[in-house]
């Protein structure tokens, strides 16, 4: 079956950047995801990569994919406070089914 | 635009009591989702309805869990009995789009 593992934790200074990996299992996976979860919240899309493309950049986050080796990653860019969450990586197949990792802590140090 | 509404938040029962949560999903979005979230883990996808017909239910557990969605809006979602196991968050989601889902709140459970 589907399968998405993520390191648990990412500690970090304010001011560097930070990188989130993630790996899959599913080779029909045509969409994969980026999610924030704040405290008490829900889960919000940062971001997401058609499976046909190797990067993808928003602003302070970059996406990069690779199909190959079933890796995806996210960098943050000058990495804030405010961007300490649980962050969740997220793959969809072709039948249109999610499955998320267990998700990456990243704490921002000031 | 409003988002995606869930009621209650916040839920303690006794185990084999029953409980019900609600959605009310972004208006005009087709499909919804209920997911469930364990403390320390990912979201797992109980439930998925496109319109009001169920899409993907593969990992209900049926004996104790149902879902409707009345209408094509609104959705319920129902434990009974529940178990010491089923304390979780309780996601809703719905999208009108393959790529984007937008989540809700979640009702946190806790079954003592």
């Amino acid at each position: 079956g589907e399968d998405v593992e993520q390191s648990l934790f990412l500690s970090v200074r304010e001011g560097d950047s930070s990188v989130i990996n993630c790996t899959y299992t599913d080779s029909s996976s045509t969409y994969l995801y980026w999610y924030k979860q704040e405290p008490g919240a829900g889960l919000q899309l940062l971001t997401y990569i058609f499976s046909n493309m190797d990067m993808k950049q928003d602003q302070r986050l970059t996406v990069l994919l690779n199909k190959k080796d079933k890796h995806l990653s996210l960098r943050i860019a000058d990495t804030q406070t405010g961007d300490s969450a649980i962050y969740f990586c997220a793959e969809r197949t072709n039948a249109g089914k999610s499955t998320f990792g267990d998700g990456t802590t990243l704490t921002v140090k000031p | 635009e409003a988002g995606v509404a869930q009621s209650p938040r916040y839920k303690i029962i006794e185990k084999r009591q029953s409980v019900a949560f609600w959605c009310n999903p972004i208006s005009g979005h087709a499909t919804l989702y209920w997911y469930q979230q364990i403390l320390g883990q990912g979201p797992k996808l109980l439930i998925q309805f496109q319109n009001n017909g169920v899409v993907d239910d593969s990992q209900l557990p049926k004996d104790r869990f149902s879902a409707e969605r009345l209408k094509g809006v609104d959705s319920t979602l129902k434990i009974q009995p529940a178990k010491l196991e089923d304390s979780a968050v309780y996601l809703c989601a719905s999208s009108d789009q393959e790529y984007e889902q937008f989540f809700g709140p979640g009702t946190r459970l806790t079954v003592l």
